[in-house]
């Protein structure tokens, strides 16, 4: 248990569904991310917020929408899919560290599996 | 550009120690962590080194020398449930994390 927690687990979608992916953090955190984790290859952040605001969008598709209406909840709201959309969805928590004083360790969900077909 | 080099896979004795190499080329440095993440779980916290050095944590060790942008973590005593990935990621002068794609361990008895 990591206090942050993702649901759901897995999801299966055609690509002209619509879904949304949640995540939840009980750890006080100001800062809340979304990456996306593909077979053999390094994590990929997407999305950062910093006290609900968007601090960081990779250059990520406009099918992939972010929002975040509190510290303590964050979506990804998915829409008309490809099917190399399919991977491993994480989300995170950390304090932010550009502060100073804290390391920026990130607490992970368990992630959301996605396939599309 | 940024990267992370660590090795894909490694393989070690149930019993033995084995250490995974990281190393890297960022825009500035403000730490080096490592992480596990067992097959279909959260990548979970190992360790963070942001001074040149060895960091002790039970049967795991985490090393790092800035000059030469390298780092390894060493395991001790390996067990079964050491099987596992483990992440390398730095954080850069903008406190993004650079990602390593992950050493995959496989342990035998």
């Amino acid at each position: 248990e990591t206090g942050v927690t993702q649901t759901p687990r897995h999801l299966v979608m055609g690509m002209t569904n619509k879904k949304s992916l949640k995540c939840e953090q009980h750890l006080g955190h100001n800062a809340m991310y979304w990456y996306k984790q593909s077979a053999k290859k390094p994590l990929e952040l997407m999305f950062v917020y910093n006290f609900k605001e968007q601090t960081e969008n990779n250059s990520v598709p406009s099918r992939f929408s972010p929002e975040c209406p509190n510290s303590s909840h964050l979506f990804l709201h998915l829409h008309t899919l490809q099917p190399e959309d399919s991977a491993l969805y994480l989300c995170a928590s950390s304090q932010d560290p550009s502060g100073g004083g804290n390391t920026g360790e990130l607490f992970f969900g368990e992630g959301s599996r996605l396939t599309v077909l | 550009g940024q990267n992370i080099d660590q090795p894909t896979e490694m393989t070690a004795t149930e019993g033995a120690i084995v250490q995974i190499n990281c190393t890297y080329q960022t825009s500035g440095f403000n730490g080096l962590f490592w992480y596990q993440q067992h097959a279909g779980e959260a990548p979970t916290f190992l360790s963070y080194n942001v001074l040149d050095g060895l960091e002790e944590k039970g049967r795991f060790s985490s090393f790092l020398s800035r000059s030469k942008g390298y780092s390894y973590l060493l395991l001790k005593e390996l067990q079964m449930k050491d099987s596992a990935s483990y992440l390398c990621a730095v954080m850069d002068s903008n406190y993004q994390l650079i990602w390593g794609a992950g050493t995959k361990l496989i342990i035998k008895p």
